[in-house]
């Protein structure tokens, strides 16, 4: 069964620093993942994916992501935070059957500091 | 340039009460989900539609029924609110399970059940 696991529920930068949110997975079978960003008050917006393409996915505002299979991760960066980061952010796997059910992590609070 | 709306927004129920939380999508997508969001939890799954005419539970179903009622709408009712059901709802719709597109999300239902 697949699972995700974010380690972190906040995590805090100042601004121009280095962002890293952490995700690792588990699946059964080659895994397709997914980091979103969540607004206050908003839907889930996706940032990037992964589906076996290049190892290293670049995603909208300057995200980047890279999937690490020896270390079943896929850490979510940014080298420079900006104020408008913050947000609430959460890595998903899709599940193993072909309906498209994503499996979520518990999510990642990132503020940023000024 | 909608996406997936749905209605409504905001809604208080007393202990009992009944209620359909409604989700339309205009991107001729196949399948569509449910999902409800707690602090700490992540999404968790209620129910999805892989296709128009289909149904299948999730990982939370129980206290919650679905209809998918074309290929555009698929609503969510709460028969008998409980506390528990608190949460917010979000509905989100991707072109079919089977291929790794993202799935789109609606805005959310903030639902409080007193």
């Amino acid at each position: 069964a697949q699972s995700v696991t974010q380690l972190g529920s906040h995590v805090s930068v100042s601004e121009g620093a280095l962002v890293l949110l952490r995700c690792n997975y588990s699946s059964s079978v080659p895994p397709y993942l997914f980091w979103y960003v969540q607004y206050p008050n908003q839907g889930l917006q996706l940032l990037l994916k992964y589906t076996s393409a290049a190892t290293l996915v670049k995603g909208i505002n300057g995200f980047e992501a890279e999937f690490k299979k020896s270390e079943t991760s896929f850490h979510l960066t940014k080298p420079s935070a900006h104020m408008s980061d913050a947000a609430e952010y959460f890595c998903a796997v899709r599940g193993s059957s072909n309906t498209g059910k994503l499996i979520f992590g518990q999510g990642t609070t990132l503020q940023v500091k000024p | 340039n909608a996406g997936v709306t749905q209605t409504p927004k905001f809604q208080v129920l007393k202990t009992g009460q009944s209620m359909t939380l409604q989700c339309a999508q205009d991107m001729n997508h196949n399948s569509m989900y449910w999902y409800r969001q707690d602090p700490g939890m992540g999404l968790r799954l209620i129910y999805y539609s892989a296709s128009e005419g289909t149904t299948d539970k999730g990982e939370v179903p129980n206290g919650y029924n679905v209809s998918r009622l074309n290929k555009r709408e698929f609503s969510l009712r709460l028969e008998s609110a409980a506390p528990s059901q608190t949460s917010v709802y979000f509905c989100a719709s991707n072109p079919s399970g089977g291929n790794v597109q993202p799935q789109h999300f609606g805005d959310g239902t903030r639902l409080s059940i007193l």
